[in-house]
């Protein structure tokens, strides 16, 4: 069975930092592109960023840029993200989703950016 | 970006009747290999996302065949043939084939 599990989320301060991580099993995880997907609470989906299946490409989107970093070990299966500076607005269910064109999700683990 | 827009924003439906949730893109989503990205999720509350269709059209494995998807360039439409408890929750649509991928604001099913 195709599954991701994401881990690392939590309550953090504003300007702090906090690295998530997403264990995948049951397909060829080097071959998909991964992406990282984020909903506020009460609020829509937002494409926070995305990787290729080699990591050699990676995109963010313009509310992060310059602020997370996306990458992958394609030998232990698993997809990061390393979120610094951050702030109150990125406070979200973060997902993790394979394939470009996000055919499945994961459950979600909550960040919390709050004093 | 490409925004994404859908209606209507709130759909109270009848159970055994059909639904029809239209989206549209503020520009064209073939994308240059000529194909044409649009997804189509739905969220059930508390839960996480699943994909129903990609490619406009073509179902999920496991997705009932009362969900079909339709449409071109930047019109597209999900229809629900007869709607079942289950089916409550928010949809949302989405293209992938400019990056930033961006979503719908979604449409909330609910049963009258």
């Amino acid at each position: 069975e195709v599954q991701v599990l994401e881990s690392g989320g939590g309550l953090v301060q504003p300007g702090g930092s906090l690295r998530l991580s997403c264990a995948a099993s049951g397909f060829t995880f080097g071959s998909n592109t991964m992406s990282w997907v984020r909903q506020a609470p009460g609020k829509g989906l937002e494409w926070v960023s995305v990787i290729s299946g080699n990591g050699d490409s990676a995109f963010y989107a313009d509310s992060v840029k310059g602020r997370f970093i996306i990458s992958r070990d394609n030998s232990k299966n698993t997809l990061y993200l390393q979120m610094n500076s951050l702030r109150a607005e990125d406070t979200a269910v973060y997902y993790c989703v394979k394939d470009a064109n996000l055919g499945v999700w994961g459950q979600g683990t909550t960040v919390t950016v709050s004093s | 970006d490409v925004v994404m827009s859908q209606s209507p924003l709130s759909l109270p439906v009848t159970l055994g009747q059909p639904a029809s949730i239209s989206c549209r893109s503020s520009q064209s989503v073939v994308h240059s290999d000529g194909n044409t990205y649009l997804n189509w999720f739905h969220q059930r509350p508390g839960q996480s996302p699943r994909r129903l269709i990609y490619k406009i059209s073509t179902r999920d494995s496991g997705v009932p065949d009362r969900f079909s998807g339709s449409g071109s360039g930047t019109d597209f439409t999900l229809k629900i043939s007869r709607v079942e408890a289950e089916d409550v929750g928010i949809y949302y649509c989405m293209q992938a084939t400019h990056w930033p991928g961006t979503f719908g604001p979604g449409t909330k099913v609910d049963i009258k």
